[in-house]
């Protein structure tokens, strides 16, 4: 059974820097295929998607977020760390993290988590 | 990069009705599309991959169809529990994209 978990902080300040941590178990990032992104979505608006790690570490931006974005892996704990920079009150979201395989759509998504910005 | 325009932005439909959804990608995408639901305060569900297969366990009224620049998803009679925001997405390019939603509400 694949399930997958983000955490991290739920408030942070403006200009701060966001850590986020998705840990995952059912699947192992060594395997050929395999892929984790994070997409967010702002309350009451739509889906965005913003960065994916592959198994061979492959890794992928949303265009308008490149700048501040990195994503890692650590295969030993089974875990992926998303960090953004220079947080804004518009990166208030809920952040998701998802199994992607192959190169493919997301298949198996977290619960979410709700990161606010403000002073 | 690749947009995705999805319409209508929202739809009022009744129980029994048949409804699409439409997508279209600013440039060729082949079959890399999906299809999501998305409940309130729920993570979003995966009901169509490869643009026209159906994910297991989703019921067989959800269809997918297209290839190229314009897809679409089709219900085919509503159920209750259909009424919910729809998105796709396109994983052909170096970055996915999602479409901006589809609110599907009751008539």
């Amino acid at each position: 059974q694949i399930t997958l978990k983000e955490s991290g902080p739920t408030l942070v300040k403006p200009t701060q820097t966001l850590t986020l941590t998705c840990t995952f178990s059912g699947f192992s990032l060594s395997t050929s295929g395999v892929g984790v992104g994070w997409i967010r979505q702002p309350p009451g608006k739509a889906l965005e998607w913003l960065a994916l790690i592959y198994w061979n570490d492959d890794k992928r931006y949303s265009p308008s977020l490149k700048s501040r974005l990195t994503i890692t892996k650590d295969t030993s704990k089974n875990q992926v760390v998303l960090t953004m920079t220079n947080m804004d009150p518009v990166d208030t979201a809920t952040y998701y993290c998802a199994h992607s395989y192959y190169y493919g759509s997301f298949i198996y998504w977290g619960q979410g988590t709700l990161v606010t910005v403000s002073s | 990069d690749i947009q995705m325009t999805q319409s209508p932005s929202s739809l009022s439909a009744s129980v029994g009705d048949r409804v699409t959804i439409t997508c279209r990608a600013s440039q060729g995408i082949r079959n890399d599309l999906g299809w999501y639901q998305q409940k309130p305060g729920k993570a979003p569900k995966r009901l169509i991959y490869a643009a026209s297969s159906l994910q297991s366990g989703v019921p067989s009224r959800f269809s997918g169809s297209g290839s190229g620049t314009e897809f679409t998803l089709t219900i085919s009679s509503l159920q209750p529990e259909d009424f919910a925001t729809y998105y796709c997405l396109q994983h052909n390019s170096y970055s996915y994209t999602f479409g901006q939603g589809t609110k599907l509400e009751i008539k």
